[in-house]
């Protein structure tokens, strides 16, 4: 089946920094991702869909300059989380639709984040 | 390797009692979810199950055996809006999430 990966899978970074997140779908091509956060043992948030090609789509009350989305590539969107504090330590995972079929999602293995 | 499995389609009908199953191989364990999700939606937290046994949520059970690798979701009293696709994730050591491919489920009248 489609496979997506997330790089990294655990990042610790200090408060005030930035920190990249790269979600890349391996065996097939992605027009559109989406990236969600999660804290524990809630469902997963829908931050942002992402489009190859154009701007990202930012759900209400996520702050769009703070949460970088990029889609460089048909395999490959990254998520910056821009002047990290404590309060966006959590469980951050993309997924991407499969080809020709937009109601099924193949989930990333996720990145944990802890700022400190 | 780390694997999950569950069935790819299941079909009941209204007001009946349906089970989905699920097995997971992962490298050490931090629990096992079971998500809902509707198509087009994003999924929906069910349950979270890190300790043997079965935990109950209205219409909906979750059980756990860890010493069988071996986890069910159990619907009761089924409704047509219970129509989704439920996705089993398994934590590992690292706190990753390993996903199944989630079961259809189809409900009939």
């Amino acid at each position: 089946g489609a496979v997506v990966s997330q790089h990294p899978s655990r990042v610790i970074c200090k408060s005030g920094t930035s920190v990249k997140i790269e979600c890349r779908s391996l065996d097939f091509q992605a027009t559109t991702m989406f990236w969600y956060r999660q804290f524990p043992k809630q469902s997963l948030m829908l931050m942002a869909t992402s489009n190859e090609g154009s701007k990202a789509t930012y759900e209400q009350g996520v702050e769009k300059d703070k949460f970088l989305i990029n889609h460089a590539s048909l395999t490959l969107s990254t998520l910056t989380v821009t002047s990290a504090h404590p309060e966006d330590s959590s469980f951050y995972i993309c997924s991407a639709p499969g080809q020709g079929d937009l109601q099924t999602q193949y989930f990333g293995p996720g990145t944990r984040l802890l700022v400190l | 390797g780390q694997n999950i499995d569950q069935p790819t389609e299941m079909t009941a009908t209204e007001g009946a009692i349906v089970q989905i199953n699920c097995t997971y191989q992962t490298s050490g364990f931090n629990g096992l979810f079971w998500y809902q999700q509707h198509a087009g939606e994003a999924p929906t937290f069910l349950s979270y199950n890190v300790l043997d046994g079965l935990e109950e949520k209205g219409r909906f059970s979750s059980f756990l055996s860890r010493s069988k690798g071996y986890s069910y979701l159990l619907l009761k009293e089924l409704q047509m809006k219970d129509s989704a696709s439920y996705l089993c994730a398994g934590m590992d050591s690292n706190y990753q999430l390993i996903w199944g491919a989630g079961t259809k489920l189809i409900i009939k009248p």
